[in-house]
């Protein structure tokens, strides 16, 4: 069956770094690309970037240009991607899911299958 | 970039009731509109893809339609574990985006 099992809960100080992974299995990966997206405390969704687990391109929403990085490794049977935030302030607080995406950025279907979160809390 | 657009923000209802939730687009997205059901503390789950396609498993309850920039979900005859947030997405082009949400809750 498809999963995506996500790193554990990190804390982490303003100004740091913090480095999320998602190891997806149980389907043809790269066939299909990965989303990352958060909500914050009492917030909505919000779209993060996408990787293609094929190519290793990447779009990024404008506002997280700078600070965030989706990268991904490949060994013999599984895909991990990873999404690092640099610089990071309190209201980087949320919960950071990974999604099972399209494998190229056209239109197309949204997300279907998605981790069980991270939450990544800021604090000094 | 495409920005999404729902009403209302929140909304009340009785177990047996009709709802519909509305999403605009900022540009046109055909029919590349997807939307999510969020309970507190789970992931999201889709259940309409493009724009009325019934993901695997959602009830027949749910329904959505729309074309172009304006799209509805009706939910319909509701049931206890309906009472959640629900977003639009659109999948037309990246950066993808989602509406603000609208919170269902319990009269």
């Amino acid at each position: 069956q498809v999963q995506l099992v996500q790193s554990g809960a990190e804390v982490k100080r303003p100004g740091a770094s913090v480095k999320v992974s998602c190891k997806a299995s149980g389907y043809i990966v790269s066939s299909y690309g990965i989303s990352w997206v958060r909500q914050a405390p009492g917030q909505g969704l919000e779209w993060v970037g996408w990787i293609s687990t094929y190519n290793g391109k990447t779009h990024y929403a404008q506002k997280f240009q700078d600070r965030v990085t989706v990268t991904m490794t490949t060994d013999t049977s599984t895909t991990t991607t990873y999404l690092e935030v640099r610089s990071l302030r309190s209201d980087d607080t949320a919960v950071y899911y990974c999604a099972r995406d399209l494998g190229s950025p056209v239109a197309g279907r949204g997300p279907d299958y998605w981790g069980q979160g991270t939450l990544v809390t800021v604090s000094s | 970039d495409t920005q999404m657009t729902q009403s209302p923000p929140s909304l009340s209802a009785s177990v047996g009731d009709s709802v519909t939730i509305t999403c605009r687009a900022s540009q046109y997205i055909s029919t590349y509109l997807n939307w999510y059901q969020v309970k507190p503390g789970k992931a999201p789950t889709l259940l309409i893809f493009s724009a009325s396609h019934l993901q695997t498993g959602v009830p027949s309850r749910f329904s959505g339609s729309g074309s172009g920039r304006d799209f509805t979900l009706t939910i319909s005859g509701l049931q206890p574990e309906d009472f959640a947030t629900y977003y639009c997405q659109q999948s037309f082009a990246m950066p993808r985006s989602f509406g603000q949400g609208t919170k269902l809750e319990i009269k």
